[in-house]
């Protein structure tokens, strides 16, 4: 089965500064990537997505870029602020029928005002 | 607009109880997945249901079992409850099979 690996564990940055985490895949049939936002106690919420017949997919301060060659996706947050603290997940999915989400362990960010 | 709702949010059982824990997709949506997310991991994937039949099973023991209502809501059934079953079960709906995951709350369940 599909394999999603995800790094760094944990991340801390400066307010202002930009953060980057890197998720890596094994499934090359994996097409669909989504990054999830949990805050403490609360549930997992879809910040951004791609699929594998895009490069790149920016929204506001957020963006999403896929290496499909290389099985690897970036999430990349500019200009942090406080209230981008929260755990963040990455996902890889064959999409259609098989519908389920494998998910990496997880990033704890950090922003120091 | 309501999002997925889940019940209860918290319980609390002693080992060989069972378990059910209940789920309502989002308006309009068919597809219902039910995911576990121990503390410091990523959710792990349990059940896939559409349009009322199941569409995919993770790595988890027969004690554990779904259903879904002509309604689109679903059940999570775990029969003889173990410690290690303590966890934050997350229900999540999506519009289509393939489409995107969004998840409710979660019930916390602490096995004592």
């Amino acid at each position: 089965g599909e394999n999603v690996e995800q790094h760094p564990s944990t991340l801390s940055v400066q307010e202002g500064d930009s953060a980057v985490i890197k998720c890596t895949y094994s499934d090359s049939a994996s097409n669909y990537f989504p990054w999830y936002k949990q805050e403490l106690g609360k549930r997992p919420q879809l910040i951004i997505d791609i699929r594998s017949n895009v490069g790149e997919k920016k929204d506001q301060r957020i963006a999403v870029t896929l290496n499909k060659t290389a099985k690897h996706f970036s999430l990349h947050i500019t200009e942090t602020q406080p209230e981008d603290s929260a755990v963040y997940f990455c996902a890889a999915s064959r999409g259609g029928n098989f519908n389920k989400f494998y998910f990496g362990s997880g990033t704890k960010l950090n922003v120091k005002p | 607009d309501a999002g997925v709702t889940q019940s209860p949010t918290h319980l609390i059982k002693t080992r060989g109880q069972h378990v059910t824990l209940r789920c309502s997709p989002i308006s309009g949506h068919k597809s219902v997945s039910w995911y576990q997310q121990v503390l410091g991991q990523g959710p792990q994937f349990i059940f896939q249901y559409y349009e009322k039949e199941e569409r995919g099973r993770g790595n988890f023991p027969d004690r554990f079992s779904a259903r879904q209502f002509p309604n689109y809501s679903s059940e999570l059934n775990v029969n003889a409850l173990l410690l290690g079953d303590s966890a934050l079960y997350l229900c999540a709906s999506s519009l289509e099979l393939g489409s995107r995951l969004f998840f409710g709350s979660g019930t916390q369940l602490s096995v004592l």
